[in-house]
């Protein structure tokens, strides 16, 4: 089956540094995508990893281990305007033509 | 240049209707995918095409179809509307699918069936 779980909310300080947790069990893999999501707006793409390691792109960083089924967002330094949801997805490469499959999104609340 | 377009934004039906939904994809995108988010189930895979042909679909009743014209434009069609169907739908273009980085969303039509 598919299956993508990341934490539903998390909440966390101005300044400080939040992790958000993905796992994923699919049938195929063809890459890892983070999206962030203010609310009543569209999902704006943050990262892509299809190689293990870490991705490293301003205040935000991503991490890939192919072989754990897992990843996480890093978000340094953060700011009242990180209030959002992220959203973990996984090109699942099963089929010839690869489809997208997203997580439920964790909501992060960031308190001053 | 101009990112992905979806008309309309808003929308209000009755049950038993149907809707047409249209998104216009960024210049040169030729794979659109289309999403529904509801706050219980959040994204789900819809279905996705390419070249006007529809290279992908999810695990949507066949009440939901969809086409693409020449020009990329794609259009999402749902008869028979049911309450459940109440949902924002988001549409994603990208260079050439499948194996292309990113997708880019439009800011979606928010659906609400009465």
């Amino acid at each position: 089956g598919q299956n993508i779980d990341q934490p539903t909310e998390m909440t966390a300080t101005e300044g400080a540094i939040v992790q958000i947790n993905c796992t994923y069990q699919t049938s195929g893999f063809n890459g890892l995508f983070w999206y962030q999501q203010h609310a009543g707006e569209a999902p704006t793409f943050l990262s892509y990893n299809v190689l293990d390691g870490l991705e490293e792109k301003g205040r935000f960083s991503s991490f890939l281990s192919r072989s754990k089924g897992y990843s996480y967002l890093l978000l340094k330094e953060l700011q009242m305007k990180d209030s959002a949801s992220y959203l973990c997805a996984v090109r699942d490469a099963d089929s010839s033509a690869s489809k997208i499959i997203f997580g439920s999104g964790t909501r992060l609340s960031i308190r001053p | 240049k101009a990112g992905v377009t979806q008309t309309p934004r808003y929308l209000i039906k009755t049950r038993g209707q149907q809707v047409t939904l249209s998104c216009s994809p960024i210049s040169g995108h030729r794979s659109v995918s289309w999403y529904q988010q509801t706050p219980g189930q959040g994204l789900q895979f819809l279905f996705e095409y390419f070249s006007e042909t529809q290279r992908n679909k999810g695990n949507f009743p066949g009440r939901f179809s969809g086409r693409q014209f020449s020009n990329s434009r794609s259009e999402m069609n749902v008869s028979t509307l049911e309450l459940g169907d109440s949902a924002l739908y988001l549409c994603a273009s990208s260079l050439a699918g499948a194996n292309q980085e990113t997708q880019y969303f439009g800011p979606g039509t928010r659906l609400l069936v009465l």
